[in-house]
Parts: C-alpha cells; sequence; structure tokens
C-alpha cells in the first residue's frame, strides 16, 4: 500500500470552478507539503504544515489555500481555478525527527493531473 | 538562502554508457543534498542523500553521487545506463534543520538502444 495518497489522480475542471485535492499519509509523518510542477520549471512549494495548528505559506500560495484536518490529511483548494494553475499537483510528507534535527527528506504521493479549461 | 542549478535540462545517452548528471548548489549553511528520480506518470523517489557522512554516496539502481564543498557539486553518476534509467532526475537541498527543500529545475535523461 502506498505511503502517500492522493485523490483525485487525474481532474479537469473549467475557469472559476472550486477544486480541491486531497493527501493522506500513512506514514506518521508530522510535516507536509504541496508543490506544483511545470515542465522546465522544476518544483515550487504552495503551502506547507509542521502540524495540525501550523500553516504556512510557500513561494507560490496566491490562489491556493490549504487546510489541514489531521495529522494524516492535507487538502490543497482553489477556489477559483484558472488556466494557469494547469499543473502536476504533489503531496509531500517528512518527519521531524526523534533528536529534533530533520534532514528534511521528503516522501512523495504519485500526484494530481490538473487540467483548467 | 539556498538554490540549486542543474546544468543540461536534456541529457542523452546511449545505452551501457556512462551517466553523469550535474548539479551545483547553493547555501549558507552546510547543506543536505538528495537526488530524487520521476519516472514517467509517477511521483519523486529518492535516489540516494548525502547527510554529512561520507561524501561519496551510494544510492538505489546503482547510482551515486559526490559531494565536493570546494566545488559546491552534487554529480550524480552511473558507470553503464540501462534503459529502464530514462526518466527525469531532480537535485534538491535542504539547509540542516531547514524545512525547506529546494529543487533544481530537472535533467531529463534519455538512453538510447
Amino acid at each position: 500500500d502506498a505511503d502517500v495518497t492522493q485523490t483525485p489522480r487525474n481532474r479537469i475542471t473549467k475557469t472559476g470552478k472550486r477544486i480541491m485535492l486531497e493527501c493522506s499519509q500513512t506514514k506518521g509523518h508530522d510535516r507536509m507539503y504541496w508543490y506544483r510542477q511545470d515542465p522546465g520549471l522544476g518544483l515550487r512549494l504552495i503551502y506547507y504544515s509542521f502540524d495540525v495548528k501550523d500553516i504556512n505559506k510557500g513561494e507560490i500560495s496566491d490562489g491556493y489555500s490549504v487546510s489541514r484536518q489531521a495529522q494524516a490529511k492535507f487538502s490543497l483548494s482553489l477556489e477559483s481555478a484558472i488556466p494557469n494553475q494547469t499543473a502536476l499537483y504533489f503531496c509531500a510528507t517528512s518527519d521531524t525527527g526523534t533528536s529534533g534535527k530533520s534532514y528534511n527528506e521528503q516522501f512523495f504521493g504519485p500526484g494530481t493531473r490538473l487540467t483548467v479549461l | 538562502a539556498q538554490s540549486v542549478t542543474q546544468l543540461g535540462s536534456h541529457v542523452s545517452v546511449s545505452e551501457g554508457a556512462l551517466v553523469l548528471l550535474r548539479c551545483n548548489y547553493s547555501s549558507s549553511v552546510p547543506p543536505y543534498l538528495f537526488w530524487y528520480v520521476q519516472y514517467p506518470n509517477q511521483g519523486l523517489q529518492l535516489l540516494l542523500k548525502y547527510t554529512s557522512a561520507a561524501t561519496l554516496v551510494k544510492g538505489i539502481n546503482g547510482f551515486e553521487a559526490e559531494f565536493k564543498k570546494s566545488e559546491t557539486s552534487f554529480h550524480l553518476t552511473k558507470p553503464s545506463a540501462h534503459m529502464s534509467d530514462a526518466a527525469e532526475y531532480f537535485c534538491a537541498v535542504s539547509g540542516g534543520s531547514n524545512y525547506k527543500l529546494t529543487f533544481g529545475k530537472g535533467t531529463l535523461l534519455t538512453v538510447n538502444p
């Protein structure tokens, strides 16, 4: 069974629609992240969360919001989707580490391919 | 501040040839360095990581990378390419306990028969 799962895997929507991407993990990690991947641009961080009560913006958070419903669940919402949000979205997790020192090795889900028409 | 530069967005090799994917980093603190691989229609999978122990790091599928502080490099190599190595490879840097993992833009590896 996958440790980090994302639903849906593929989604086509129209401009102006609200859409939610969901991420669940069974790794027991405290940190969770949302990235988007665009060809030639690598991965860019949208939001990250260190625990249920801690949510932080990444480098490209405009137009997105998140919710950390539980330690294992982290959702990404597009309130009003626009075509330039067409991308591959990844959820990732990492562990703070037992000594408080984290190498920040991240574990990725399979991705959600979102197309906004 | 930290950044990663991957030289060459596309590398093409013949099956059996040496694979060399280049990564240079910038970090204001001692870095942790990672190579991830992304196969078509899949997520990112960790190939190997440098966490300040041995400078030559061995990973999965026969890949290895060497941390060279003087050159601020962490190049990925494999002695003999296999068709199954065709994928996109990402180098990433993390600055110690810093939360942030900064990725390069990726290098697409093509393996020709």
